[in-house]
């Protein structure tokens, strides 16, 4: 069954500290992963994709096949990252599945 | 273009009661969807419509129905509210069911069942 785990329902770091936020994912099959991110008082938004091997607003994400993980990282936190992020996978009959959600908190 | 737009923002049902979430979308897009959102159940799929005409149940239909006669709309039906149901409905659509299509959500509907 497809399942996507993030560990952390909270993360708080300091500004300009390292960020990773975790996922973990279960396919059996060759999977599709995601990041959106929701700010305070706005809507879901994609933030990246796996297939596009891109940095968007600093952050980065590698599929590691091996350990199942698709972790979010950032190497100098901003106060504007704060908000919360949802790992997905997209499964058979393009069903998306999302985690639980990890909500950052950048300290300044 | 609007994008994704959700309605009502806010509503409040007894237990018993029928409504109607709205969605549309103006961006012609094939594929929609609806989710509830719950602390510490992060997003799960209601239903979904592939195209007008076309819908299939998600991870948690049971207490919903849906229907899609266009491609722009497609709403989520209470037929009697429980308080289970309270959450946060968002709607969300994306160009085609393959590739790495991006899902645009709405702003969210917030649901409150006494």
């Amino acid at each position: 069954a497809q399942r996507v785990t993030q560990p952390e329902k909270l993360l708080s770091v300091f500004k300009g500290a390292p960020v990773e936020l975790k996922c973990n994912y279960s396919y059996s099959g060759s999977p599709e992963l995601f990041w959106y991110v929701q700010y305070s008082r706005q809507r879901l938004q994609l933030l990246l994709r796996h297939i596009s091997r891109e940095s968007i607003k600093g952050f980065t994400a590698d599929l590691n096949k091996g350990e199942t993980s698709f972790h979010l990282k950032k190497p100098f936190a901003q106060e504007e990252d704060s908000a919360m992020y949802y790992c997905a996978l997209r499964g058979p009959g393009n069903q998306f599945y999302f985690g639980t959600g990890t909500s950052l908190t950048v300290i300044p | 273009n609007a994008g994704v737009t959700q309605t009502p923002k806010f509503q409040v049902l007894k237990t018993g009661q029928s409504m109607t979430l709205q969605c549309a979308q103006d961006m012609n897009h094939e594929y929609m969807s609806w989710y509830r959102q719950d602390p510490g159940m992060g997003l799960r799929l209601i239903h979904y419509s592939v195209g007008a005409g076309i819908t299939d149940q998600g991870e948690v239909p049971n207490g919903y129905n849906v229907s899609r006669s266009t491609t722009e709309d497609f709403p989520l039906r209470l037929l009697s509210a429980a308080p289970s149901q309270t959450s946060v409905y968002f709607c969300a659509s994306s160009s085609s069911p393959g590739g790495y299509n991006e899902q645009f959500f709405g702003p969210g509907t917030r649901l409150t069942v006494l």
